[in-house]
């Protein structure tokens, strides 16, 4: 499934810097989504889109802002990053709803000093 | 609120002892779950879903609505099967996942 990329794969930044996550897919998947993954919480969605120019909030958008602009790159800015915000991200496409699975990356490790 | 709720963090089993990771979900619809899996050094992928009522590396998941939970089983471990598991719920466009079962099969 190398059809969807995540860059870079580790990235340490400090506090209150703006960070910048990449992910693409090559499928014109519709649907895209990032999650963030800790100990205790699972994954939890952060933003999804449905389509170019469209996005909304999941569960934890607070501290991040995301952008579609082309079907296929769905980045991922922390304004100002917080040592909460510590935690591997994974970006996810899907080619729609009614029981199509996700397709993931392979993740970026975040660490935020 | 927490629509998927899998109890157990970390569950160990012997290989060749049966296995089950529990899942309970919250919806007042239609349910559509999925059990995602995460191998060592590798991504998340799909595992199983139950629309498609299938068996995958000997695992199985039955949707039981009126307990409302989605266990996954396999009757006999095998070492590769230790793996982080995720439960998930579809609702409309958002898939929303527990926490998480990491499971370790001893040899």
């Amino acid at each position: 499934d190398a059809g969807i990329t995540q860059s870079p794969r580790y990235k340490i930044t400090e506090t209150g810097r703006q960070v910048t996550l990449m992910c693409h897919q090559t499928w014109s998947h519709s649907y895209m989504f990032w999650y963030r993954q800790d100990l205790g919480h699972g994954l939890r969605l952060i933003y999804y889109s449905a389509a170019a120019d469209i996005t909304d909030k999941g569960e934890v958008p607070d501290g991040y802002v995301v952008s579609r602009s082309k079907t296929e790159n769905f980045p991922l800015t922390l304004e100002s990053a917080t040592r909460s915000q510590t935690s591997v991200y994974f970006c996810a496409s899907s080619s729609g709803t009614g029981g199509e699975k996700l397709f993931f990356g392979s993740g970026t490790q975040l660490s935020v000093l | 609120a927490q629509r998927v709720t899998q109890p157990e963090k970390l569950l160990s089993v012997f290989k060749g002892a049966p296995v089950e990771l529990k899942c309970n979900y919250s919806y007042s619809g239609s349910p559509e779950l999925f059990w995602y899996v995460q191998y060592s050094r590798q991504r998340l992928q799909l595992l199983l879903r139950h629309i498609s009522r299938e068996s995958i590396k000997g695992f199985t998941a039955d949707l039981n609505k009126g307990e409302t939970s989605f266990h996954l089983k396999k009757p006999f471990a095998q070492e590769e099967d230790s793996a982080m598991y995720y439960c998930a719920l579809l609702t409309g466009n958002q898939f929303y996942f527990g926490t998480g079962t990491s499971l370790t099969v001893i040899p």
